[in-house]
């Protein structure tokens, strides 16, 4: 069965870093893209980034560009995601996502269960 | 425009018909999907190209496309479908682009 489990979540002030991880397992990684979304506090849904199955194109949200990276290791079955000049608007639970089409981006077929990150001094 | 609009709430009574909409200027030419968030949990699919429905899903759930604006539909609503539903579209063509509606919280009554 698809399984992702995101990690590294935590506190960390603003200007900080943190990366995120997302093992993934129960199915061939290396042939999906892979997003990464995020949930602020009682709030909606946000696509944050997404990368496609061989690592070859990244996409971002206008609000993390520049800041967020997003990267795969495809021989771990691991998705990254790289968060740097953080800010108080980047609290959020932060999820990844599989895309449930071969190269068709949407729609996310599973979900991690996620991993809260708050920024805060 | 990438903005997809929806109300933010909508009640219904066991058993009625729930209808949620989703309206966006590029919804004639992209397709929209559906979401169910309870809380604290992950969001799940149960609505992929406009009117999809995966499986596993329940029959009471569907969708449907009209120009600008989207819908998902519960019939029968039963008190487990008490969630937020959330529309998304998106387009890889031209600009890269992944949005989400703004969401929708499902009272039932």
């Amino acid at each position: 069965q698809v399984q992702l489990v995101e990690s590294g979540g935590g506190v960390v002030q603003p200007g900080g870093s943190l990366r995120l991880s997302c093992a993934a397992s129960g199915f061939t990684f290396s042939s999906y893209g892979m997003h990464w979304v995020r949930q602020a506090p009682g709030k909606g849904l946000e696509w944050v980034a997404f990368i496609r199955y061989d690592g070859s194109n990244k996409y971002y949200a206008d609000s993390v560009k520049g800041r967020f990276t997003i990267s795969r290791d495809n021989s771990k079955n691991t998705l990254y995601l790289q968060m740097n000049s953080l800010r108080a608007e980047d609290t959020a639970v932060y999820y990844c996502a599989k895309e449930g089409v071969v190269q068709g981006v949407v729609p996310f077929d599973y979900w991690g269960q996620g991993t809260l990150v708050t920024v805060s001094s | 425009s990438y903005e997809l609009t929806q109300p933010p709430s909508v009640s219904v009574s066991p058993g009625q018909t729930a209808r949620i909409t989703c309206s966006g200027d590029a919804l004639p030419k992209q397709y929209a999907y559906w979401y169910q968030q309870k809380p604290g949990q992950a969001p799940v699919l149960v609505i992929y190209k406009d009117s999809e429905r995966p499986s596993g899903i329940p029959e009471r759930f569907s969708g449907s496309s009209s120009g600008t604006t989207v819908t998902l539909t519960i019939s029968g609503v039963q008190a487990e479908d008490e969630a937020d539903y959330y529309c998304q579209s998106a387009d890889s063509s031209g600009t890269f682009h992944v949005v989400f509606g703004g969401g929708t919280k499902l009272t039932v009554l």
